[in-house]
């Protein structure tokens, strides 16, 4: 069974542009989280995603914001980009409603802002 | 304020070596505990999840405590092996659905 995938692996952008990551959990997950790692931390969680519904949101400012389609796949977008944008983010998928059980994660996207 | 907290500095031990990490928490009563492993440039992979009720747990070489008095838990890995170097996480759960990492310990089993 294929695991969470993630697109695109790498991006490159500059300040002020907007981006777009996609996720797609693994089949049967109707659970979808994002988080941000920045370099020498752990995942910092931004949303989670279950039946199309936001469950929760970590404190993160409103330039970011998510939506889950109703095949589960999720985005996660981000306008107006700071550099301290720049980080690798990771969407985990789950069983669990509430996405606290096992996560599954996908091997992130890396953006870096110039 | 709410704290998790991991041992910042990397931990070097020789092949064989029993490798104790630990994870602190300040000002959360989490339900359970859970920790993965990460290796550079990839996601986190879940390793073990302890509960609340739960003292110690076991999988394979792995052993995980749970202490809610002290607010700890201690992640062992017996007989470590090179292929065991990486960075390992905790994570507890926060009410309002947020699942909260520490910083991570890094590992190195050297041969």
């Amino acid at each position: 069974d294929a695991g969470v995938t993630q697109s695109p692996t790498h991006l490159i952008k500059t300040r002020g542009q907007h981006v777009t990551l996609r996720c797609s959990p693994i089949s049967g997950h109707k659970s979808v989280s994002w988080y941000q790692q920045v370099l020498g931390q752990g995942p910092q969680f931004i949303f989670q995603y279950y039946e199309k519904e936001e469950r929760g949101r970590g404190n993160f400012p409103d330039r970011f914001s998510a939506r889950q389609f109703p095949n589960y796949s999720s985005e996660l977008n981000v306008n107006a980009l700071l550099l301290g944008d720049s980080a690798l983010y990771l969407c985990a998928s789950s069983l669990d409603p509430q996405g606290l059980e096992t996560q599954y994660f996908g091997p992130g996207t890396r953006l870096l802002v110039l | 304020s709410q704290k998790i907290e991991q041992n910042s500095e990397a931990l070097n031990i020789q092949e064989g070596k029993t490798a104790t990490l630990t994870c602190n928490y300040t000002n959360y009563s989490p339900a359970y505990l859970q920790w993965y492993r990460q290796d550079p440039g990839r996601g986190p992979v879940f390793l073990l999840l302890i509960r609340e009720n739960e003292k110690e747990k076991r999988k394979e070489r792995l052993k995980v405590t749970f202490d809610t008095t002290l607010k700890q838990s201690l992640f062992h890995i017996t007989a470590s092996q090179p292929a065991d170097s990486a960075t390992y996480l905790c994570a507890i759960y926060n009410q309002g659905g947020k699942l909260i990492f520490g910083q991570g310990t890094e590992l190195s089993v050297k041969p």
